[in-house]
C-alpha cells in the first residue's frame, strides 16, 4: 500500500535551517508529483511548492523562493524539504503529499506531518 | 499569489444543508476546472472530498457536492452530520506550476 513516512518534530532556533524528509513505498517513485503543504499552530493550509521526481524539477510558491529548496533522491525514494533562515512564523506542522493516479490537480496520499517548532 | 478566500466559520443544525464558498480570481478558478476541496478534522491530514470542482471520488458520501461558477467554487453539504465538523479547504491551480489554498472554513453543526 502506498505510504508517504515523514521524519520526526524538529526544533530550531531563529536563523537555522531545517530539513524535513518524506519516504514513500509502494508505488513508483518517479511517476507521481509530490507537493509540501504547511499549516501554522491554528491556521490553516499553505501551499509551499512541488516537486517532480523524474525530473528533479521544481515549482515554488513565490513567498518560499529564496528559503526553501525541494529535492529527491531516487535511490532511497525519498523527499526533502530544506527551509532555510527560520523565523518564529515558520512554526508549523509540514506535510508532504502525493498526487493522485487520475490527475495531478489533487492529493491522493499524504505524509503524517512533521511538527517545525522555531523558538529561540 | 493571495489565498483563495473562503468564509471563516459556517454553521447549521443535522439535516440541514450548507455551502462554503471559495472566490478567486480569473488567474485561478476562473480560468481552471482545477478546484478541489479537503476536509480536516483536528490533528489529521486533510481528505480529499471533490476534485475536479464537482467530482467525487470513490468512498466520499454523495451529501458533499462541488459547483464553480465564474470565480467563485463552492462545497455543499446536505444532511449535515456531526461527524461534518471539521474545517475545510478550497484548492485550485493559480497557473505557471503553481497551487494555491483557501483560507478554511470551520464547520460547526449546532
Amino acid at each position: 500500500q502506498v505510504q508517504l513516512v515523514q521524519s520526526g518534530t524538529e526544533v530550531k532556533k531563529p536563523g537555522a535551517s531545517v530539513k524535513v524528509s518524506c519516504k514513500t513505498s509502494g508505488y513508483t517513485f518517479t511517476s507521481y508529483d509530490v507537493h509540501w503543504v504547511r499549516q501554522a499552530p491554528g491556521q490553516g493550509l499553505e501551499w509551499m511548492g512541488l516537486i517532480n521526481p523524474s525530473s528533479g524539477g521544481t515549482s515554488y510558491a513565490q513567498k518560499f523562493r529564496g528559503t526553501v529548496t525541494m529535492t529527491r533522491d531516487t535511490s532511497t525514494s525519498t523527499f526533502h524539504m530544506e527551509l532555510s533562515s527560520l523565523r518564529s512564523e515558520d512554526t508549523a506542522v509540514y506535510y508532504c503529499a502525493r498526487v493522485s493516479e487520475y490527475s495531478s490537480s489533487f492529493f491522493d496520499y499524504w505524509g503524517q506531518g512533521t511538527l517545525v517548532t522555531v523558538s529561540s | 499569489q493571495s489565498a483563495l478566500t473562503q468564509p471563516a466559520s459556517v454553521s447549521g443544525s443535522p439535516g440541514q444543508s450548507i455551502t462554503i464558498s471559495c472566490t478567486g480570481t480569473s488567474s485561478n478558478i476562473g480560468s481552471y476546472d482545477l478546484v478541489s476541496w479537503y476536509q480536516q478534522h483536528p490533528g489529521e491530514a486533510p481528505k480529499l472530498l471533490i476534485y475536479e470542482g464537482s467530482k467525487r471520488p470513490s468512498g466520499v458520501s454523495n451529501r458533499f457536492s462541488g459547483s464553480k461558477s465564474g470565480n467563485t467554487a463552492s462545497l455543499t453539504i446536505s444532511g449535515l452530520q456531526a461527524e461534518d465538523e471539521a474545517d475545510y479547504y478550497c484548492y485550485s491551480y493559480a497557473g505557471s506550476s503553481t497551487w494555491v489554498f483557501g483560507g478554511g472554513t470551520k464547520l460547526t453543526v449546532l
